[in-house]
């Protein structure tokens, strides 16, 4: 069983802002890397997925790295807009049904 | 919409009652999960499906709880004498297998009083 950590807890920015998470997780029996915007009354919206070490993902303003070997993904948001407020969670993929472990997430509020 | 739904979206059932949630994966994806998500905490595996095949159960599934997936398309989830502990948020996700990508519907939120 996987235990995934999220810090911080939350974070407030003002908009413009760039900010970061971190998600830590066992390196052992990695196998994949998710990160997730989930906004209230929405359905969690699947941002990355990353398996490889040295992985990294963009997507617009949103950017994921991943290191395998000391178990850790940074979440990077620059130029931060109020619609990005919203929880992001991480979750580890292991074992044969690729089940996720999820951290306790990240709640971002951006301020204009 | 081709996403995945849940329904209801919401339940209130007082403590004692039995419930029952639905979910409707994308329609060509063979695998289905069940998550449920606590207040403060992430989304925690309860079961999964490949087919029809109820193929893995976390030990936070107790007896009260059965998840069946009949021909492999839509799956239910029942709980049987609710209890205020099962008050959470329950999500469903889908993906093809072979892909790490898991999609989530927008979750049923119960409520036991």
């Amino acid at each position: 069983i996987l235990n995934v950590e999220q810090s911080p807890q939350s974070l407030h920015v003002q908009e413009g802002d760039s900010t970061n998470f971190t998600c830590s997780f066992p390196s052992s029996n990695f196998y994949a890397l998710h990160w997730y915007r989930w906004e209230t009354a929405k359905s969690p919206e699947a941002l990355f997925v990353m398996t490889l070490n040295g992985d990294e993902k963009k997507k617009g303003r949103i950017s994921a790295t991943l290191n395998t070997k000391e178990g850790y993904s940074y979440l990077y948001i620059k130029g931060s807009q109020p619609e990005d407020s919203a929880t992001y969670l991480c979750a580890a993929g292991s074992g044969s049904a690729r089940q996720l472990t999820f951290g306790s997430g990240t709640q971002l509020t951006v301020l204009p | 919409d081709t996403g995945v739904s849940q329904d209801p979206r919401h339940k209130i059932t007082k403590r004692g009652q039995n419930v029952t949630f639905r979910c409707d994966p994308i329609s060509e994806h063979n695998r289905l999960y069940w998550y449920r998500q606590t207040l403060g905490q992430g989304p925690e595996f309860l079961t999964y499906f490949q087919n029809e095949a109820q193929l893995e159960k976390s030990r936070l599934l107790s007896d009260r709880f059965s998840a069946e997936r009949p021909k492999g398309s839509f799956s239910t989830l029942e709980i049987q004498r609710t209890e205020q502990g099962d008050s959470a948020m329950y999500l469903c996700a889908s993906s093809l297998a072979g892909s790490h990508e898991q999609y989530f519907g927008p979750g049923t939120r119960l409520t036991v009083t």
